[in-house]
């Protein structure tokens, strides 16, 4: 059990420019999560995919923001035509079933717009 | 729609005190309640899982309750040490996790 991964740790970029990040779940984990943490806020649920499917996406996922999950394993959240209030804390969780099960946090990807 | 709600915002504490981090939700329709530790900087930890069922988990020196009828869950840290300084999350478990803002707590020497 190596822990759910995230790439990069960090991100900066100019506004207008687009982002791309990568979570590789723990392995046999078939959901997988994206929540989006703001400072001195608790995380925000974005999406989850069960295996490859997206079976839910929040308010908050604009259309400039798109998240795949090509064969069930690792996921990419990709953000277009960034903006200053996209900066945050990027979190990618995974959990083995749903509910009775936990979920098991990366240590993010934080994304800074100049 | 869910809220979640956790009191106090901030605690500073002298070692070796015991703690009580407080939890409420507004929909008491939830499957689980999640217990996680955030470090500077850092992603989240997961401390302690409490299924809808259970009324409370033990793990070390951790005590989590939950009282669903009542929306509340509380989060009891004995002998505290200056290693537990860290963000405290709470969260209810449906389809996703729905935080509260957390406790930020300082353990000092």
């Amino acid at each position: 059990d190596t822990g759910v991964s995230q790439d990069p740790r960090h991100k900066i970029t100019k506004r207008g420019q687009n982002v791309t990040f990568r979570c590789d779940p723990i392995s046999e984990h078939n959901r997988l999560y994206w929540y989006r943490q703001t400072l001195g806020q608790g995380p925000e649920f974005l999406t989850y995919f069960q295996n490859e499917a997206q079976l839910e996406k929040s308010r908050l996922l604009s259309d400039r923001f798109s998240a795949e999950r090509p064969k069930g394993s690792f996921s990419t959240l990709e953000i277009q035509r960034t903006e200053q209030g996209d900066s945050a804390m990027y979190l990618c969780a995974s959990s083995l079933g749903w509910g009775n099960q936990p979920q098991h946090f990366g240590d993010g990807t934080r994304l800074s717009i100049l | 729609k869910q809220e979640v709600t956790q009191i106090p915002a901030a605690l500073s504490v002298p070692e070796g005190e015991n703690l009580v981090l407080n939890c409420s939700f507004t929909d008491s329709a939830i499957y689980n309640l999640q217990w996680f530790r955030q470090d500077p900087g850092k992603g989240l930890t997961s401390l302690l899982l409490i299924q809808s069922s259970q009324r409370e988990q033990t793990s070390g020196r951790l005590n989590a309750s939950l009282d669903k009828s009542s929306g509340r869950s509380t989060l009891y840290i004995a002998a505290s040490q200056p290693g537990d300084s860290a963000t405290y999350l709470c969260a209810v478990v449906s389809d996703k996790l729905i935080f509260g803002t957390g406790t930020r707590l300082q353990v000092f020497p």
